[in-house]
C-alpha cells in the first residue's frame, strides 16, 4: 500500500457543485493530516490541517477516519477558483510537521 | 509573515554546468528547511532535510554528490544541482519550518530548471 494515496481524478464539476475526495494513508500511527492545494505551475498552500475527527473551515470541510485509514475533503458550493490540485498530505512517521509525504494530488475543475 | 523566498524563479541552463538555487526565510528563522522535487503531472517528493549548521539528510535515491545542500544560516539554504542533466529538468521547491518546535511548513514560490 502507498503512503499517501489519492484518486488523481479530474473531477470536472460546475459551478455550486459539491464535490468529494478521498484519500488513504498506511501509516497507521499518523496524528496529524493536511490538505493542500496547489496552482499550476505554484507553490502548494495548505488549505487545512486535521487532528481530530475533522475539521471545518467555510466552504470546506476534512473529515479522518482512522479505523479505516483515509480523509476525505469535501467542498461545498463550489466557484471557479476552486480549481486546483488538491494534496492530500501525511507527516511521515507519524510525526507532525517533520517529514511530509505528498499523495499524487487530486485534480479539480469548476466549470461555468 | 512566514514568507519564503526562492531565487531564481526560473532557469534554463545547458547539460554539464551547475545551478545554484537559494531558499530564503525572509522573517522568521528556520532550524529546518526541506528540498523538493516535483516532476510534471507527478507530486512533490521529498529530496533532503536541511539542518542549520549540519549536513544534510538525503532520501533514498537522492545523490547527495549531485544535489549539494549548504544551510549556513537560520535564514539560507542552498540546493546546488551539480552537472545538471536533462533529466534534472523539474520544479524544485523549498519549505521552511519555524524554530520553535513543530510548526506548520512555508513553502517557497518555487524554481524550474530546465537543461537544454
Amino acid at each position: 500500500r502507498k503512503e499517501v494515496e489519492q484518486d488523481p481524478g479530474p473531477f470536472n464539476v460546475p459551478e455550486g457543485a459539491t464535490v468529494a475526495f478521498n484519500c488513504t494513508y498506511s501509516n497507521s500511527a499518523s496524528q496529524s493530516f493536511f490538505w493542500y492545494r496547489q496552482d499550476c505551475r505554484k507553490e502548494p498552500k495548505l488549505l487545512m490541517s486535521v487532528y481530530s475527527s475533522g475539521n471545518e473551515d467555510g466552504r470546506f470541510t476534512a473529515q479522518l477516519n482512522r479505523a479505516s485509514q483515509y480523509i476525505s475533503l469535501l467542498i461545498r458550493d463550489s466557484k471557479l477558483s476552486d480549481s486546483a490540485t488538491y494534496l492530500c498530505v501525511v507527516p511521515a512517521g507519524g510525526t507532525s510537521y517533520g517529514k511530509l509525504t505528498f499523495g499524487q494530488g487530486t485534480i479539480l475543475t469548476v466549470h461555468p | 509573515g512566514a514568507v519564503v523566498s526562492q531565487h531564481p524563479s526560473r532557469v534554463i541552463c545547458k547539460s554539464g554546468t551547475s545551478v545554484k538555487i537559494e531558499c530564503r526565510s525572509l522573517d522568521f528563522q528556520a532550524t529546518t528547511m526541506f528540498w523538493y522535487r516535483q516532476f510534471p503531472k507527478q507530486s512533490l517528493m521529498l529530496m533532503a532535510t536541511s539542518n542549520e549548521g549540519s549536513k544534510a539528510t538525503y532520501e533514498q535515491g537522492v545523490e547527495k554528490d549531485k544535489f549539494l545542500i549548504n544551510h549556513a544560516s537560520l535564514t539560507l539554504s542552498t540546493l546546488t544541482v551539480t552537472s545538471a542533466h536533462p533529466e534534472d529538468s523539474s520544479f524544485y521547491i523549498c519549505s521552511a519550518r519555524w524554530v520553535a518546535g513543530d510548526t506548520e511548513q512555508f513553502f517557497g514560490p518555487g524554481t524550474r530548471l530546465t537543461v537544454l
